[in-house]
């Protein structure tokens, strides 16, 4: 069975701490995507990566930076945590160039910034 | 650029009563189109998908047709359980990346 997996499912930090999200994937896939969910907003893109050590930022980068040493892990990195960061981040991976092939998420962290 | 619009929530009904759920899009090209369902608590999970003009997809009940002419991908069930009750969320995908709707919340009652 394929499997996204996150380091935490809840994640309680204060204002100014540095935090690591951590996401692993076993399926060999080149993509791996971070979004935050909050109510009425949907899933928005932070970062993905299609390669080790390549990154690209996606639609709300700002205060946030990945890293991905290895092709099946892919962290995301709160530098300074902010109330505003309080939210769902969920991870996800994909094959690469099949069109057709659908994105594989994990199970979210919630993460509260107090 | 490309989008994905569907109807706004909370949707409730009645067990066993018709669902449908609206989905349309603007893309260039001819994309692949996704639902994915969220049960409380969890991570997203594929539900169906289709990858080209009038093809459609089915899992559990459900399914979507892509069409090209209305770029729609409405989501439909013939008979909802309280078990379906969850977040329905719409997508394409483009080169890399995915582009999700805002989902759509459905309640289920006995």
């Amino acid at each position: 069975d394929v499997k996204v997996t996150q380091s935490s499912r809840y994640l309680v930090k204060r204002t100014g701490e540095k935090v690591f999200l951590e996401c692993v994937q076993d399926m060999d896939h080149e993509n791996m995507f971070w979004y935050r969910q909050d109510p009425g907003l949907g899933l928005r893109l932070i970062y993905f990566s299609y390669d080790v050590k390549m990154k690209e930022k996606g639609d709300i980068p700002e205060g946030y930076s990945v890293s991905r040493e290895k092709k099946e892990r892919f962290s995301l990195i709160l530098e300074s945590a902010s109330t505003n960061q309080t939210s769902m981040y969920l991870c996800a991976s994909s094959e690469r160039l099949a069109g057709e092939r659908e994105q594989f998420f994990g199970p979210g962290t919630r993460l509260t910034v107090l | 650029g490309n989008s994905v619009t569907q109807m706004e929530g909370p949707v409730t009904l009645s067990e066993e009563a018709f669902l449908t759920i609206n989905c349309t899009y603007t893309a260039t090209g001819y994309p692949s189109l996704f639902w994915y369902v969220q049960y409380p608590g969890e991570g997203l999970q594929l539900l169906l998908k289709a990858t080209k003009a009038d093809d459609k997809g089915s899992n559990k009940g459900f399914e979507a047709t892509y069409r090209k002419e209305t770029t729609s991908f409405h989501l439909e069930k013939g008979s909802v359980q309280v078990s379906d009750s969850a977040v329905y969320f719409c997508a394409l995908r483009g080169t890399y990346k995915y582009i999700f709707g805002t989902g759509t919340r459905l309640k289920v009652l006995a």
